[in-house]
């Protein structure tokens, strides 16, 4: 079946400017979480959905960053006010959950590569 | 504070030669690790994990070690094929809350080790 899929893959933006990136989980995974991974660096958890709700916000780097979930399915992450500092590639992942997520194996989507001009 | 360390940011290996990469971490918490594998353009993809309560796994060519007094963990491919070439990113979490109590989906990475391998 279909994997993660995110859009757009590249996005190039001007400091100030808002952007959406959006995370399409494998189907029927009620888990998805949004991690960004900066030049040279690790892979950081930014937020976690159980279904439509976020439990788990703690990484969100400021309140420029906000993250929703419709349906149980896509996910949009917006940053407002775009930073140099964003710049990054955003990647969005997805597991069975059901309540254990934490034991599901995390499935990748490709990212995507946002530069802030 | 990192707390996943990936001190190689490259090796290379000849083909058919054993590949080892390291790890290391410095939270007591972690009771659970894995590694991933990107290719360029790609998400990373799931390779191998180990549970804190054991100190070896192995899946075909890839094995894990875990020495948990040393906080560290190791992956040996063997025999390395140029396929295997692509950044491998060693993770950890607290998801089965053996020394917390609490149990955690976070995955916290390192910074990831390229490995070349040389036909």
């Amino acid at each position: 079946g279909a994997g993660v899929s995110q859009s757009p893959s590249n996005k190039v933006t001007e400091k100030g400017k808002d952007v959406e990136l959006r995370c399409d989980p494998i189907s029927g995974h009620t888990a998805l979480y949004w991690y960004r991974q900066s030049l040279g660096q690790g892979l950081e958890f930014l937020i976690y959905f159980q279904g439509n709700s976020a439990p788990d916000k703690s990484g969100l780097p400021s309140d420029r960053f906000s993250a929703e979930r419709t349906g149980g399915s896509v996910s949009t992450l917006t940053i407002q006010r775009t930073q140099q500092e964003d710049s990054a590639v955003y990647l969005c992942a997805s597991s069975t959950g059901g309540g254990r997520s934490r034991t599901d194996t995390q499935y990748f989507g490709p990212g995507t590569r946002l530069t802030v001009l | 504070d990192q707390q996943v360390k990936q001190n190689s940011p490259s090796l290379s290996v000849q083909e058919g030669r054993i590949s080892i990469l390291n790890c290391d971490y410095t939270n007591s918490m972690f009771d659970y690790f894995l590694w991933y594998k990107k290719y360029p353009a790609e998400g990373p993809t799931f390779l191998i994990s180990i549970s804190s309560i054991k100190d070896k796994n192995e899946d075909g060519r890839f094995t894990v070690f875990l020495n948990k007094s040393a906080k560290h963990l190791s992956l040996h491919i063997v025999p390395s094929q140029p396929g295997d070439s692509a950044v491998y990113f060693c993770a950890a979490s607290d998801r089965d809350g053996l020394y917390s109590g609490a149990g955690s989906y976070q995955l916290t990475f390192g910074k990831g080790t390229k490995l070349s391998v040389i036909p």
